[in-house]
């Protein structure tokens, strides 16, 4: 089975700061990988997928960006941060029918 | 546009009795349907996934039906513990690239 890892898991940052989150992957290859984030009580909202290295696919037009510099790497990045930005952001990596998530980020912007 | 709809936000049972959660959809025909589950702070994990050919999928005390006219899952916890209260997921596939899309979801609260 994979086994997907966040960090931090945690983050406090000012408005208009850089932002970089990154997750890996393990015991899997060339997954699917997603970015997500969920406001409180709610549903996840899928931000961007990517099926191979350097393949990025955005689904909801923001200031964040995402990039996959290696198969079992992807990360969400930011240049400036607002504070509608803040949520809790989940990395998931998918194999056939099925998607695993990591422990999130719980990123707060002040 | 596409909704998504789960039951009220809160359900609180005995311990026992069986929780019956409800995931609605428009605008939609997903050909899998997928159920997770997600502890306070914590990342989903996936419980069980129907396919839009299949009525009922089973899997211990949990048991999943899907009706594709109704447009309708529903999320069974039979003989619940209060070990089961957390927030659960559901999540609709076209199956063509994986992408998901969630409901709210629903929290469980189990009392012993």
């Amino acid at each position: 089975s994979q086994t997907i890892h966040q960090w931090p898991a945690t983050l406090v940052q000012p408005v208009g700061s850089p932002l970089s989150l990154e997750c890996t992957v393990e015991g899997t290859s060339n997954p699917n990988l997603y970015w997500y984030r969920q406001a409180a009580g709610r549903g996840l909202q899928l931000l961007f997928y990517s099926v191979g290295i350097g393949q990025i696919s955005s689904e909801v037009p923001q200031n964040l960006s995402a990039s996959r510099p290696q198969d079992r790497q992807f990360i969400l990045s930011s240049k400036k941060l607002l504070l509608s930005d803040s949520g809790f952001y989940l990395c998931g990596a998918g194999e056939a029918d099925t998607q695993y998530f990591g422990p999130g980020t719980r990123l707060t912007v002040l | 546009s596409q909704k998504i709809e789960q039951n009220s936000e809160a359900l609180n049972i005995q311990e026992g009795k069986t929780a019956t959660l409800t995931c609605n959809y428009t605008n939609y025909s997903p050909a899998y349907l997928q159920w997770y589950r997600q502890d306070p702070g914590r990342g989903p994990v996936f419980l069980l996934l129907i396919r839009e050919n299949e009525k009922e999928k089973r899997k211990e005390r949990l048991k999943v039906t899907f009706d594709t006219t109704l447009k309708q899952s529903l999320f069974h916890i039979t003989a619940s513990q209060p070990a089961d209260s957390a927030t659960y997921l559901c999540a609709l596939g076209s199956g063509d690239d994986y992408k998901l899309s969630f409901g709210a979801g629903t929290t469980v609260t189990v009392r012993a």
